[in-house]
């Protein structure tokens, strides 16, 4: 089983709409969880992090389920702008405190 | 505030050849990572640095990688001698420590290997 596994996509939808994306996790010992975000030929940039309860951050909303070892991201109201891939990332347990796992992420096309 | 920087921005050679990146880290971030990118994939990290000491290079395939950051600062990463399986990107990231800390990225290095 991959460390980090999500739905590669690509995601085709209007803009207006709203989509999910869903991630799983393995190791039941990782302590944090981000989204990211990248764009075509680009470097990924710190989306934001998932906590327990669940964080939103204007369109975003992050949840964690730990017993179940799944992260989403909901984004509404779809923007072109929105158009990228969102990176599903585990920060790894055990000794590694500090290392980032990252999921293939899931391409999303936003189209007028 | 001034982001990483890596150079050079892209690079394309033959297989067997030898290259080299460089990073420089956000000022005063203690904590250098390496990254490769293969198409279609997420990053994959080679190597953290903390200031001048190396924390894990677990996954650096070091019989052909190698990496430095010797004054605490910037860093290199070399490949010798490239194949074709190395074609990625490497993306260099840093952050102010080890911990928690969110890490910043590099633009990266497009390596093609022919």
């Amino acid at each position: 089983r991959k460390e980090v596994e999500q739905d590669p996509g690509p995601f085709n939808v209007p803009e207006g709409a709203t989509v999910a994306f869903n991630c799983t996790y393995s190791n039941s010992a990782s302590q944090s969880f981000f989204w990211y975000r990248q764009d075509c030929r680009k470097e990924p940039k710190l989306l934001m992090s998932v906590y327990s309860s669940g964080n939103e951050d204007g369109r975003f909303t992050a949840q964690l389920n730990r017993a179940s070892q799944y992260i989403s991201l909901l984004i509404r109201d779809s923007k072109l702008s929105d158009s990228a891939t969102y990176l599903c990332v585990v920060r790894g347990g055990g000794g590694s405190q500090g290392n980032l796992i990252f999921g293939k992420g899931t391409k999303l096309s936003v189209k007028p | 505030e001034a982001g990483v920087a890596q150079s050079p921005r892209y690079k394309i050679i033959e297989k067997r050849q030898s290259v080299a990146f460089w990073c420089n880290p956000i000022s005063g971030h203690a904590t250098l990572y390496w990254y490769q990118q293969i198409l279609g994939q997420g990053p994959k990290l080679l190597i953290q640095f903390q200031n001048n000491g190396v924390v894990d290079d677990s996954q650096l395939p070091k019989d052909r990688f190698s990496a430095e950051r010797l004054k605490g600062v910037d860093s290199t990463l070399k490949i010798q001698p490239a194949k074709l399986e190395d074609s990625a990107v490497y993306l260099c990231a840093s952050a102010w420590g080890g911990g928690q800390e969110t890490q910043y990225f590099g633009p990266g290095t497009r390596l093609l290997v022919l």
